[in-house]
Formats: structure tokens, C-alpha cells, sequence
């Protein structure tokens, strides 16, 4: 099957700073990148498509400019949070095209 | 909209007992999928249901997917502590996005 790489796993940041997190898909092309969230104890929600070449898609609820999504190429998206705060301290999880069959390794991000 | 619910949320299981997970969706899918998630870890799929009366078992997971009923069920035969984790459901909505069930944390106890 695909195959999704997802970095970094974990990270730590102040509040107020931006992180960065990136999918790469390995072994095909992904035009498009779904990306969810999961807070503790919570399914997952989707919280935005990217497409590659195009503007990403945002689900109801999601500030587009909080959460910065590029997807410059068919092998990597990423998902930029700005001025992270507490709240926004969760899991994040990438799966690409091929929905539902793969997701990438997900991203603990903690804000303090 | 596709809403998609499980139940129950919370399982707690003997080794070696039968018990069955219910996945009740609320609109046409595409399909059906159940996945496994350990605590920290991403989602590892389980099964992809595809069409009215479709069943696929892997050890001792059996799912099935009624249509018509709108509802998937994940039967777990003869549990072992292995199989400790939270299971989800989800469907498929317009333009391929994902909608979860609530999950369905599973504690199979010796």
C-alpha cells in the first residue's frame, strides 16, 4: 500500500511560536492530502483538504489563517500552526489521495 | 451529512469472550472502514467494506456491513489482551472525506 511519512512525531512549543508539520508521500504521487485532528479521548475530525497547486479546503469551524496548509508538490504537504496556543494542542494525522487506506504516523503537538 | 455513530463507546472484556461493535451511519457511504489505534499511535486499518452483505475477517475480527440497515459490525471471537485498543468506524462523504464514529476503547482483561 502507500506509504506516508509524517514529521515530526512529537514537538513542544512555547505559545505564540509556529510549527510546522510535514507529509511526504514515499512511493506515489498525492494530489490531494487530507488532514485531521484528534484531541485526547476524541475521534478524529477533518479539518482541511489540500490540493496540490490549488487552495486548500477548510472544514466549517477551522481558521484558515491559523492553520496554513501547502501543498506545493504531488510528495509534500505540510500544515503550518501560527501562533499556537493550549488549545491547539492535539494530535494531527495526514492521509493522502487514497482515502481511508493510509495515514501518516501522526504529530503530537503540545503547546505550553 | 454523513454522521456516523458506534456503540459502545467503552468495552471491558474477559479473555477469551465473544462481543460485537456497533457502527450505525446516517447516510449513503461509498464504503465502510474500521480501524485499530493504539494509545499515541496513528490509525492502522483494519477492513474495507465495500458492498451490502460484505464480511471480511482477520483473526479473530469479523466485520460485515448491512446497507440496507446502514450499519457495520465488528465481531471479536475468543479476545485476547492483545487485542486492547480503541476501534473506529468511519464512511466515506461527498469527495472522499473521512467521518468517524466516536471510537470504541476496548479492554480485554485476562
Amino acid at each position: 500500500g502507500a506509504v506516508v511519512s509524517q514529521h515530526p512525531s512529537r514537538v513542544i512549543c512555547k505559545s505564540g511560536t509556529s510549527v510546522k508539520i510535514e507529509c511526504r508521500s514515499l512511493d506515489f504521487q498525492a494530489t490531494t492530502m487530507f488532514w485531521y485532528r484528534q484531541f485526547p479521548k476524541q475521534s478524529l475530525m477533518l479539518m482541511a483538504t489540500s490540493n496540490e497547486g490549488s487552495k486548500a479546503t477548510y472544514e466549517q469551524g477551522v481558521e484558515k489563517d491559523k492553520f496554513l496548509i501547502n501543498h506545493a508538490s504531488l510528495t509534500l504537504s505540510t500544515l503550518t500552526v501560527t501562533s499556537a496556543h493550549p488549545e491547539d494542542s492535539s494530535f494531527y494525522i495526514c492521509s493522502p489521495t487514497l482515502p481511508g487506506d493510509t495515514f501518516g504516523s501522526g504529530t503530537r503537538l503540545t503547546v505550553v | 451529512e454523513l454522521k456516523v455513530e458506534q456503540n459502545p463507546l467503552f468495552l471491558s472484556m474477559q479473555e477469551g469472550k465473544n462481543y460485537t461493535i456497533y457502527c450505525n451511519y446516517s447516510t449513503t457511504s461509498d464504503r465502510l472502514y474500521w480501524y485499530r489505534q493504539d494509545p499515541g499511535k496513528s490509525l492502522e486499518s483494519l477492513f474495507v467494506l465495500l458492498s451490502n452483505g460484505a464480511v471480511k475477517q482477520e483473526g479473530r475480527l469479523m466485520a460485515s456491513l448491512d446497507t440496507k440497515a446502514r450499519l457495520s459490525t465488528l465481531h471479536i471471537t475468543a479476545a485476547v489482551h492483545d487485542l486492547s485498543a480503541t476501534y473506529f468506524c468511519a464512511g466515506n462523504n461527498q469527495g472522499g472525506k473521512l467521518i468517524f464514529g466516536q471510537g470504541t476503547e476496548l479492554s480485554v482483561k485476562p
